[in-house]
């Protein structure tokens, strides 16, 4: 089982929906949660982070934290062509990060 | 505030070359982790430096080193190089790496290719 798994889509939302991300992990100890965005040929961008159980909101996304269930969770409101990107999960544990395959995101205009 | 800087952006090598690629990191962070990408693989762990002593190291034969310098600027040499090394290599930096909550910031990365 690989430690932090996403789908790695691709994921097509139209313009102006809600895409959701997933992500699992297998760490049970892991405290930290991260989300990047990866633009082809780009480097990975910080968008969210997120340490505790729940919702955090920062503008148009949400990440959702579960750590009964190993899952966490990244919303896009209203989607926008420029968010269309990789998307990449990242799980602290053994003192370093994790990151999964990435899920890839198309928003359709 | 300026970023993390890496250089080079692009490398080519032949088989059996060595290679040192450069990171600065965002200026007052103390914490400098590396990380291999490849398509089949994604990201992948190389090492993590904190005030020049390596903390964490991954899964990566012993071709792959670094070292930290007093100033927190990082740099990563990987000797023999193989086909396989063809990758991009990201440095992140993160403030204090004391706690391992701590967000990480990525350079562009060396893109390197092996011929």
């Amino acid at each position: 089982q690989k430690e932090v798994e996403q789908n790695s889509g691709p994921l097509s939302v139209p313009e102006g929906a809600i895409a959701s991300l997933n992500c699992t992990y297998s760490d049970r100890g892991s405290q930290s949660f991260f989300w990047y965005r990866q633009y082809s040929g780009k480097s990975p961008e910080l968008i969210m982070f997120i340490y505790s159980n729940g919702d955090k909101e920062d503008g148009r996304f949400t990440a959702q934290l579960n750590k009964a269930s190993q899952y966490v969770s990244l919303l896009i409101r209203d989607s926008q062509p420029s968010d269309s990107a990789t998307y990449l999960c990242a799980v602290e544990g053994a003192q370093k990060l994790v990151f999964g395959q990435g899920t890839r995101l198309t928003i359709n205009p | 505030k300026a970023g993390v800087t890496q250089t080079p952006r692009y490398l080519i090598k032949t088989r059996g070359q060595q290679v040192t690629l450069s990171c600065s990191p965002i200026s007052g962070h103390r914490s400098v982790s590396w990380y291999q990408q490849t398509p089949g693989q994604g990201l992948q762990f190389l090492f993590e430096y904190f005030s020049e002593t390596q903390r964490n190291k991954g899964n990566f034969p012993g071709r792959f080193s670094g070292r930290q310098f007093s100033n927190s600027r990082s740099e990563m040499n990987v000797s023999t190089l193989e086909l396989g090394d063809s990758a991009l290599y990201l440095c992140a930096s993160s403030l204090d790496g004391r706690t391992y909550n701590q967000p990480q910031h990525f350079g562009d990365g060396t893109r390197l290719s092996i011929l």
